[in-house]
């Protein structure tokens, strides 16, 4: 199973929009609504912020939105805030019954 | 307060074994799925594997089929992981994670460990 594809980094400033996008194919992101999102500060665990696509866990702001189009997930931040900085992370479902991750998109906010 | 606490990790030589505990509090364990999650210094997220409530259904990622087995005592509120033929790539920090997926499909959880590091070296 290969891993989803991601930018290795993002950028933008405080107040500003950002996309992340995650693409994959037809036997993941494609096939499935069981895409979600995590955010990793450093030296910290992961924190699911976007699951089936587009929901939010209780407590994840709503200036966090997820979104589908083919093959291809989105994750769209506005609002940034300082915070926001961190390591994102897409997973999807598999036809083989497993979850495949993104490589990863390191998010810096100037 | 969901609890996840990891143990067992260490140094291992290459071709050796291990076995991961992840203990759980707080929470009706027998009634959730559990995965395990792993980050390599410096890299990304990997998924590792997958247990079914009961115990009765286990999905592995391909590059940890057949060394890698997931297990769960439900009677001790404990998730498992037996690794075997360990290889230097299989140095990592090892999550466990509560799967949060209702449908069935195992597709998303929540980690609250702080894992526990595995070093394969020789």
């Amino acid at each position: 199973q290969s891993a989803l594809t991601q930018p290795a980094s993002v950028s933008g400033s405080p107040g500003q929009s950002i996309t992340i996008s995650c693409t994959g194919a037809r036997s993941d992101v494609g096939g499935y609504n069981s895409v979600s999102w995590y955010q990793q500060h450093p030296d910290s665990a992961p924190k699911l912020m976007i699951y089936n696509v587009n929901e939010r866990p209780s407590g994840v702001s709503n200036r966090f939105f997820g979104s589908k189009s083919g093959n291809t997930a989105s994750l769209t931040i506005s609002g940034l805030q300082t915070e926001d900085e961190a390591d994102y992370y897409c997973s999807s479902y598999t036809s083989s019954r497993t979850l495949v991750f993104g490589g990863g998109t390191k998010l810096t906010v100037l | 307060q969901v609890q996840l606490v990891e143990s067992g990790g260490g140094v291992v030589q290459p071709g050796g074994s291990l076995r991961l505990s992840c203990a759980a509090s707080a929470f009706t364990f027998r009634n959730y799925g559990m995965h395990w999650v792993r980050q390599a210094p410096g890299k990304g997220l990997e998924w590792v594997a997958v247990v079914s409530t009961d115990g009765g259904s286990k999905y592995y990622a391909d590059s940890m089929k057949g060394r890698f087995t997931i297990s769960r005592d439900n009677s001790k509120d404990t998730l498992y992981l037996l690794m075997n033929s360990l290889r230097t790539e299989d140095t990592a920090v090892y999550y466990c994670a509560q799967d949060l997926d209702t449908s069935g499909l195992f597709s998303y959880f929540d980690v609250r460990g702080r894992g526990t590091l595995v070093s394969v070296s020789s």
